[in-house]
């Protein structure tokens, strides 16, 4: 079965800095990735989806990397803003199933 | 993308009671997931709503517990029968929109079940 880790489990930052988010995952015969953001008490939005065969994806100042055969991706988010503050989860899709990393905590302190 | 809304947003419950939450898509979608997501916890997959048939659940997920219905391509709700404490969580609705297995999985604003 699927294992997804994040790591860290929580990370505090101040505003302005770039910032890496870890997410490895145990079987690299997945589909897809796919990173969220979640508010706490909210359902997940949508950030980013790498298909296998992609190596990175863009949008805006988030830039989310895929190497499969090492089981990794990151989440990089350039010049933090207090509104980046949020659980962030990756998630992998070896089927018709998603497998959700335990997320990471961020809090960007202004 | 798709546009999920999910009734009710909270609820605050006694034990021993049910609640049945709704999930509406306003596109057709294949694939439907309920998930729960305990405090502090990521992502349980409940089970999948399956349209027409009975839903496929997840290991220590049992029908009698989370019933599912799935009418259409585009409703199915969740009932989480004979409420207790452990229940409290957040329920969200899933889908994967689009064909195949390339899709992007959209969320839910969540149901966020209190047991008192």
């Amino acid at each position: 079965k699927q294992e997804v880790t994040q790591i860290p489990a929580a990370l505090s930052v101040p505003e302005g800095e770039n910032l890496v988010l870890n997410c490895s995952f145990t079987d690299s015969a997945i589909y897809n990735l796919q990173w969220f953001r979640q508010d706490p008490g909210k359902g997940l939005t949508s950030l980013l989806l790498i298909q296998s065969s992609q190596r990175e994806q863009t949008s805006g100042r988030l830039n989310a990397s895929l190497d499969k055969s090492s089981g990794r991706s990151t989440l990089y988010i350039a010049a933090s803003q207090p509104g980046d503050s949020a659980t962030y989860l990756c998630a992998v899709r070896p089927g018709n199933q998603f497998y959700f990393g335990t997320g990471t905590s961020l809090t960007v302190i202004p | 993308s798709a546009v999920i809304s999910q009734k009710p947003s909270r609820d605050i419950c006694q034990r021993g009671t049910s609640l049945t939450i709704q999930c509406q898509v306003d596109s057709q979608v294949t694939m439907m997931f309920w998930y729960r997501q305990q405090p502090g916890q990521s992502l349980t997959l409940i089970a999948t709503a399956n349209q027409g048939s009975e839903a496929t659940y997840e290991s220590g997920f049992v029908i009698d517990k989370f019933p599912i219905s799935r009418p259409n391509l585009t409703f199915s709700t969740l009932t989480v029968s004979n409420l207790s404490p452990e229940d409290s969580s957040i329920y969200l609705c899933s889908v994967a929109v689009g064909q195949g297995t390339s899709s992007p999985l959209h969320f839910g604003n969540g149901t966020r079940l209190t047991v008192t």
